[in-house]
């Protein structure tokens, strides 16, 4: 079974403050990594995802994240935040194996950025 | 492109009453699928369909029918409406079925209250 977890429930950032949201994975293959932001009273919108390659990954918004395999970790990242950052942040996975259609989502983070 | 649409925004229901959500895309997306948000929980699949005629069950599926005729539409039926499915309900797709590592595009999300 795969599984994530937002250690976190809320996070609190002085705006032009770096930001930090955690996440954490467990999958029996290799992961397929997403991070979505959802805005106050509207659907999801899609930030990034790490399929292969670079740790690194760069989204929209000036948002990246690190994938560390070892750690089984995605934190999302952000050098300068601002207060329209503030928003619900979810992590979510999906094993690499062939028929895994099932995206599973972590509880999610709500980020407050404070002027 | 209107990208995924949900109907109604909002619906309250007495229990033992049934009820459709509506979802339709106009991306030509293979897959869509059903995701309720419940408070602390995150977003949990109730079903998902890769391609017309085809649907199979996510992570809670009880109480839910789905149908998929064209690939437009992903309709979600409540059979018979419980206090227990209040709850917000995304409808989500993606381009590809077989590429499980594609980024979903949400509707902006149905909130149901069962009294």
């Amino acid at each position: 079974a795969q599984s994530v977890a937002q250690p976190e429930d809320q996070v609190n950032v002085a705006e032009g403050n770096p930001l930090t949201v955690k996440c954490t994975y467990s999958v029996s293959g290799n992961p397929y990594l997403f991070w979505y932001v959802q805005y106050p009273n509207r659907g999801l919108q899609f930030l990034l995802k790490y399929i292969t390659g670079d740790n690194l990954v760069k989204g929209s918004y000036g948002f990246e994240a690190e994938f560390n395999k070892s750690q089984t970790s995605f934190h999302l990242k952000k050098p300068s935040a601002l207060v329209s950052d503030s928003a619900l942040y979810f992590c979510a996975v999906r094993d690499s194996g062939a028929g895994s259609y099932q995206l599973t989502f972590g509880k999610g983070t709500k980020l407050s950025v404070i002027p | 492109n209107a990208g995924v649409t949900q109907t109604p925004k909002f619906q309250v229901l007495k229990t033992g009453q049934s009820m459709t959500l509506q979802c339709a895309q106009d991306m030509n997306h293979e897959y869509m699928s059903w995701y309720r948000q419940d408070p602390g929980m995150g977003l949990r699949l109730i079903h998902y369909s890769v391609g017309a005629g085809i649907t199979d069950q996510g992570e809670v599926p009880n109480g839910y029918n789905v149908s998929r005729s064209t690939t437009e539409d992903f309709p979600l039926r409540l059979l018979s409406a419980a206090p227990s499915q209040t709850s917000v309900y995304f409808c989500a797709s993606s381009y590809s079925s077989i590429t499980t590592n594609e980024k979903l595009f949400f509707g902006s999300g149905t909130q149901l209250s069962v009294l």
